[in-house]
């Protein structure tokens, strides 16, 4: 089955900062990666999301990178605020599945 | 239009004890899933339905059992429960669209924390 790894597991910024999760999954037929944000307490909520047929997508502060060929997908946040401080999940869905398989999780602590 | 509601949203068993986690979805979503959120694990699926009378194991089914009678609800059951079940709970649905490319994203209920002692 899919795996998916996710690094790292903690990260520390400055507001204004910039913060990178990666994360990197096994099967070749995934086609579909989603980013949730999950605030303390709170239910995941999807953020941005990226298929295979493109290489990146912004939305405003967020962005998500895909390499297909390194098997790897990363979540990208500009000028953070400390209201970006939650634990970020990332998922990998193969093709058709609709089960998606999650990475563990980063706890994003942005500092005023 | 409510999204994914789950009751209840607490609560606290003693060992042995059996209790019923429900979810309701009004999004007609045909897919439905219930995961267990641990510190450090991440989501892990217990069980999953693709549609109304279908249920299917995921990656931690153990001790639980599952019903989807009606398209909107997806139940989860712990018939005995355990301390290693002490967890939160969460359910989700999402839509179809039939394609290769069609995966959605999931909509997930607010949790369910459950504490077994």
């Amino acid at each position: 089955g899919e795996n998916v790894e996710q690094h790292p597991s903690t990260l520390s910024v400055q507001e204004g900062d910039s913060a990178v999760i990666k994360c990197t999954y096994s099967d070749s037929a995934s086609n579909y990666f989603p980013w949730y944000k999950q605030e303390l307490g709170k239910r995941p909520q999807l953020i941005i999301d990226i298929r295979s047929n493109v290489g990146e997508k912004k939305d405003q502060r967020i962005a998500v990178t895909l390499n297909k060929t390194a098997k790897h997908f990363s979540l990208h946040i500009t000028e953070t605020q400390p209201e970006d401080s939650a634990v970020y999940f990332c998922a990998s869905t193969p093709g058709g599945s609709y089960i998606p398989t999650f990475g563990r999780g980063t706890s994003l602590i942005v500092h005023p | 239009n409510a999204g994914v509601t789950q009751t209840p949203k607490f609560r606290v068993l003693k060992t042995g004890q059996s209790m019923t986690l429900l979810c309701a979805q009004d999004m007609n979503h045909e897919y439905m899933y219930w995961y267990r959120q641990d510190p450090g694990m991440g989501l892990r699926l217990i069980h999953y339905s693709v549609g109304e009378g279908t249920t299917a194991k995921g990656e931690v089914p153990d001790g639980y059992n599952v019903s989807r009678l009606k398209k909107q609800n997806f139940l989860l059951g712990l018939e005995s429960a355990a301390p290693s079940q002490t967890s939160v709970y969460f359910c989700a649905s999402s839509p179809t669209l039939g394609s290769r490319y069609s995966n959605q994203p999931q909509h997930f209920g607010d949790g369910t924390r459950l504490s077994i002692l």
